[in-house]
């Protein structure tokens, strides 16, 4: 199956700095991508959708200037957490739809573990 | 957007056969019904994708009625490294892509 990269796997920074995640499809071609946050024993959460070339869409609730995302190319979204605080501390997922593919599948990256101190 | 309802935990043994139920009433003509498996700290890994009837892969069934208000994810002899929460998703490209996760069911597989 397709493969989507996530890094980094586990990030540990200060409150006021920024963390830059990066999640690339590292086989396919995607012109969409999503990130997910994901607490203790919840589900996954959808903060936004990433689209190569265009402005991203997030969700209710989601700042936009807080959680800033980048998709330059076919292969790589960036998700930015700017003055992470520690109640941004979560669990961080990226997925990529395989448009070469039949139906509505998603790989997903392996996250990334944000703890601010 | 289809919404979706699983039981939110179940309790097998291992070398049983376990059937995780989803239902999805409102789903829509062109949705897909695929289900994810996640362990802990780990990002979802799909399992299987259905329209309707009956799909098998090398390790799940998924099947869908007619109606297809509802779909059984079904495992063969699971083992203790079954255990992981699963989830059941539907979408379409009608939508964008964007697939909305339930609460998932937490599958404990006991020796």
């Amino acid at each position: 199956g397709a493969v989507v990269s996530q890094h980094p796997s586990r990030v540990i920074c200060k409150s006021g700095t920024s963390v830059k995640i990066e999640c690339r499809s590292l086989d396919f071609q995607a012109t969409t991508m999503f990130w997910y946050r994901q607490f203790p024993k919840q589900s996954l959460m959808l903060m936004a959708t990433s689209n190569e070339g265009s402005k991203a869409t997030y969700e209710q609730g989601v700042e936009k200037d807080k959680f800033l995302i980048n998709h330059a190319s076919l292969t790589l979204s960036t998700l930015t957490v700017t003055s992470a605080h520690p109640e941004d501390s979560s669990f961080y997922i990226c997925s990529a739809r395989d448009i070469g593919g039949q139906g509505e599948k998603l790989f997903f990256g392996s996250g990334t573990q944000l703890s601010v101190l | 957007l289809a919404k979706t309802t699983q039981p939110i935990s179940m309790d097998s043994y291992e070398g049983q056969e376990v059937n995780i139920t989803c239902s999805h009433n409102n789903i829509a003509t062109n949705d897909y019904i695929t289900w994810y498996q996640q362990f802990p700290s780990q990002g979802p890994r799909f399992i299987i994708q259905g329209y309707k009837t009956k799909v098998t892969n090398e390790v799940a069934s998924l099947f869908i009625p007619a109606d297809r208000k509802s779909s059984t994810l079904s495992l063969p002899r699971v083992s203790l490294s079954d255990t992981a929460v699963y989830y059941c998703l539907v979408g379409s490209y009608n939508q964008g892509g964007k697939l909305i996760f339930g609460q998932g069911t937490e599958l404990s597989v006991k020796p």
